[in-house]
């Protein structure tokens, strides 16, 4: 079955701080990974898109990190601020002959930065 | 704002009424999809939209719900009976058509659906 396992489910840190966020999938045949910033009561903004060919992508203070061979994605980000409060969603596109129903969401690690 | 929108952006129902949601994708967009997002959950992929024509639609999408996109544009979803169960925030999302592999979606604000 085609899933994205993200951990933790949920995170506080303090302003200023590093954090790293983990995403593993299952899906197969594999397109793309995508990391979404989702704010409370609002749609999710892209941060990120990697294929299985580029194992690392930056924006701003996120990077993402992608291990095709073992099929983990990270998303660190550094130097936290209190606007990077937020559920973060790792998002897994397989290449299913042309299916645009093939996005597989995660839960979403939810990010809270305290000051 | 050249985003997608959609509206309205909250909305309270009896168990039993119908409702419509909009959505306006970003003008040069071709695709247009509709997701539901519940609480502590990753969005779930509704249905799907090239131009007006629905290509695809998800389990989910049961009998009382239906999409529209009549002139390739804006979009509504339609839910009849609502039951609780529906209490969700139904996202919509639009792409370009091209070339493009990565096929990014654009999402819009949301709307809160609460059934009461």
């Amino acid at each position: 079955k085609n899933q994205v396992e993200q951990s933790p489910q949920s995170l506080i840190i303090l302003e200023g701080k590093n954090c790293t966020l983990q995403c593993n999938y299952t899906v197969s045949p594999f397109s793309n990974l995508r990391w979404y910033k989702q704010d409370t009561g609002r749609g999710p903004v892209s941060l990120t898109i990697m294929t299985f060919s580029e194992n690392t992508k930056s924006n701003g203070r996120y990077t993402a990190t992608l291990d095709a061979d073992t099929k983990q994605s990270s998303l660190h980000i550094t130097a936290s601020q209190l606007s990077d409060s937020a559920s973060y969603i790792c998002v897994v596109m397989g290449n299913y002959g042309g299916s645009q129903g093939n996005l597989i969401f995660g839960k979403g690690t939810k990010l809270s930065v305290k000051p | 704002d050249t985003g997608v929108s959609q509206d309205p952006r909250h909305k309270i129902t009896k168990r039993g009424q119908n409702v419509t949601f909009r959505c306006d994708p970003i003008s040069e967009h071709n695709r247009l999809y509709w997701y539901r997002q519940t609480l502590g959950q990753g969005p779930e992929f509704l249905t799907y939209f090239q131009n007006e024509a629905q290509l695809e639609k998800s389990r989910l999408l049961s009998d009382r719900f239906s999409a529209e996109r009549p002139k390739g544009s804006f979009s509504t979803l339609e839910i009849q009976r609502t039951e609780q169960g529906d209490s969700a925030m139904y996202l919509c999302a639009s792409s370009g058509g091209g070339s493009r592999t990565y096929n990014e979606q654009f999402f819009g604000p949301g709307t809160r659906l609460t059934v009461l």
